[in-house]
């Protein structure tokens, strides 16, 4: 299957702090890229689709001036999160849509943890 | 009514065991049928996918749609130990990667 990466894997800092998490997919080229926010033992929740080239849309209640999401290739998409607080840590994974079947290849995630 | 309703488990069985996990969902619309198998703090890992009412199998797993009853199933036959992850369905509407809905999990342990 299709290989998609996530950087960093975990990272932890402190409140205040920005944080960017890349995402890339690594033997095709993705048009669509996905955000999602996993909390322990519960299912992911999209936070917002990013489109190469164009602004990202963001589902109902995610804040986009907090999650800035940046899809500037079509290998390449990037969350930051802004000044981040503990509410914020979670599990950050992405997936990448390529062309074809309604399928999603996804990252392995990144553990945001803030202090 | 939720979009979509997975029982959460946790559901353990021995090793050796058919296991059942099953997703309801209320949107007509939805025309992939998804499951994926998500390991402790990784991503998840897409099993199969279905377009249409019936059966599809691979290997161990066979997933099944029931359009009519809206109703989607996924069994694991001679179940591992290494079988033992969160299941997750999900469903969508596009035929290029579309926005995914997911369930909530099933928790599967897989006794020795």
């Amino acid at each position: 299957g299709a290989v998609v990466s996530q950087h960093p894997s975990r990272v932890i800092c402190k409140s205040g702090t920005s944080v960017k998490i890349e995402c890339r997919s690594l033997d095709f080229q993705a048009t669509t890229m996905f955000w999602y926010r996993q909390f322990p033992k519960q299912s992911l929740m999209l936070m917002a689709t990013s489109n190469e080239g164009s602004k990202a849309t963001y589902e109902q209640g995610v804040e986009k001036d907090k999650f800035l999401i940046n899809h500037a290739s079509l290998t390449l998409s990037t969350l930051t999160v802004t000044s981040a607080h503990p509410e914020d840590s979670s599990f950050y994974i992405c997936s990448a849509g390529g062309r074809g079947v309604a399928t999603q290849y996804f990252g392995p995630g990144t553990r945001l943890l803030v202090l | 009514q939720k979009e979509v309703e997975q029982d959460p488990g946790p559901l353990s069985v021995p090793e050796g065991a058919i296991v059942s996990l099953n997703c309801t969902y209320s949107n007509s619309a939805f025309q992939y049928f998804m499951w994926y198998r998500q390991y402790s703090r990784k991503g998840p890992e897409l099993l199969m996918y279905t377009y249409s009412s019936g059966n599809k199998e691979d290997g161990r797993f066979t997933a099944q749609v029931d359009k009519s009853s809206k109703y989607i199933s996924l069994f694991i036959r001679d179940s591992q130990p290494s079988d033992s992850a969160t299941y997750l369905c999900a469903f969508t509407f596009y035929n290029q990667g579309g926005k995914l809905i997911f369930g909530q999990g099933t928790e599967l342990s897989v006794k020795p």
